[in-house]
């Protein structure tokens, strides 16, 4: 099975400030990736499907990008909504698989 | 708009049984395969099962696996997660998810596991 690594577990960033995510697969996953947003007592809600395509909704200062094994989530100016935990979801392979989570945290 | 809602959630003894339903509304459910995604408490995301769209085919973490069984009623637009021989370590948050790849996620329904 897959597993999917993120880094950095936490990152503290300023508003207004570049936000760069790290996700790794064990094995390629192709384009096959996705990034949720999570904020307390919510249902997570997808950022990016297909490693760099946006959701319905989602600011333009949300980028994906990567294929294989290696993909990057980047939020070039964090906004105070910003602030939530973030997971990587590989959807290539049975069984689907998460990241363990990145928190982003204000500075 | 999607609207996805979990519910019978709740207490259970280990060992014990629940029935999960989610209510989905707002798409064509019948052309859509649904997931089950939990979350402990404070913790990350865990990918449970997935059933197709006609309900031919699912698909079980190995962790519920023979424990677990995912089912649907097209003609109701219900998604359902019968659980059995509960577990301490399945407490968690229970999310249905429209999708089999990425997903938009309904509000969950908690299942606490406690003797």
């Amino acid at each position: 099975e897959i597993v999917m690594t993120q880094s950095p577990a936490t990152l503290s960033v300023s508003p207004g400030e570049r936000a760069t995510l790290s996700c790794r697969a064990s094995q390629s996953v192709g384009s096959n990736l996705a990034w949720y947003q999570q904020k307390p007592g919510q249902a997570p809600r997808v950022v990016i499907y297909a490693a760099s395509t946006r959701a319905t909704g989602i600011p333009a200062r949300f980028s994906g990008s990567g294929s294989g094994t290696e993909f990057t989530l980047t939020i070039s100016s964090l906004q105070s909504e910003d602030f939530a935990v973030y997971y990587c979801q590989q959807y290539n392979n049975w069984p689907r698989a998460f990241g363990q989570g990145t928190k982003v945290e204000i500075k | 708009e999607v609207r996805l809602l979990a519910s019978g959630g709740g207490l259970v003894q280990p060992g014990g049984s629940l029935r999960l339903s989610c209510a989905a509304s707002g798409f064509s459910f019948s052309s859509y395969a649904m997931t089950w995604v939990r979350q402990a408490p404070g913790k990350g995301l865990e990918w449970v099962s997935t059933i197709t769209d006609t309900g031919g085919s699912t698909f079980y973490a190995d962790s519920v696996k023979g424990r677990f069984t995912i089912s649907r009623d097209n003609s109701k637009n219900t998604l359902f997660l019968q659980m059995n021989g509960l577990r301490a370590e399945d407490a968690a948050v229970y999310h249905c998810a429209k999708g089999s790849g990425w997903y938009i996620w309904g509000q969950g329904t908690l299942v606490t596991v406690s003797s």
